[in-house]
């Protein structure tokens, strides 16, 4: 069974940095792409970045270019999420995705003074 | 970027009757790579259709996609209590991936 257990979210002045983790298991990890998705309060899904199965391509929203870095670890089967500068608006729950039918239970990041 | 419009914003419907939700995207979607998700309070979105047609395992024969190109639907055949929820769409055919507003599907 497909796992996908995120970790890292809380509370963050503007301005701060966050990392969130995804642990993986229930599938060969370093096959797959993975993708990152957040959902802001009472607002829609929407897609944040992607990286390719062994790290070497990767793609970002341009909301958070130059800020959020994505990058795994294919032997701990973890996917990470390194967030700089956070802004109010980057509040939301962040899912991690195995495409697309494989979401996880999402961790919340919060954004305020 | 391709955009996805979704309507209505909120349908409507009792148990029972049928519902057809749209999606409308603003270019063609890339080899019909285009899913839908249900996703109830709370929760994580869980995928019912991918490829515009086909149902996700698990996903009830009540729920169907179609379409092609720029304009796509899921039908509900005869909703059941447990189908009131919001409902996206997804292209996933062009990066940046791009999800649409929304349906909310509501108990009239």
């Amino acid at each position: 069974e497909v796992q996908l257990v995120e970790s890292g979210g809380g509370l963050v002045q503007p301005g701060g940095s966050l990392r969130l983790s995804c642990v993986a298991s229930g599938f060969t990890f370093r096959s797959y792409w993975m993708h990152w998705v957040r959902q802001a309060p009472g607002k829609g899904l929407v897609w944040v970045s992607c990286i390719k199965n062994d790290g070497t391509s990767t793609s970002y929203a341009d909301s958070v270019k130059g800020r959020f870095t994505i990058s795994r670890d294919n032997a701990k089967n973890t996917l990470y999420l390194q967030m700089n500068s956070l802004r109010v608006e980057d509040t939301a729950v962040y899912y991690c995705v195995l495409p697309w039918g494989n979401w996880g239970q999402g961790t919340p990041v919060t954004v305020s003074s | 970027e391709i955009v996805l419009t979704q309507s209505p914003g909120t349908l409507s419907l009792s148990p029972g009757e049928r519902a057809t939700l749209s999606c409308r995207a603003s270019q063609s979607v890339s080899s019909n790579y285009l899913a839908w998700y249900q996703q109830k309070p709370g929760r994580a979105p869980r995928l019912l259709i991918s490829g515009a047609s086909s149902r996700a395992t698990g996903t009830p024969d009540r729920f169907s996609g179609s379409g092609s190109g720029t304009d796509f639907t899921l039908t509900i055949s005869r909703l059941e209590p447990e189908d009131f929820a919001v409902y996206y769409c997804q292209q996933y055919g062009s990066s940046p991936e791009s999800f649409g507003q929304g349906t909310k599907l509501e108990i009239k």
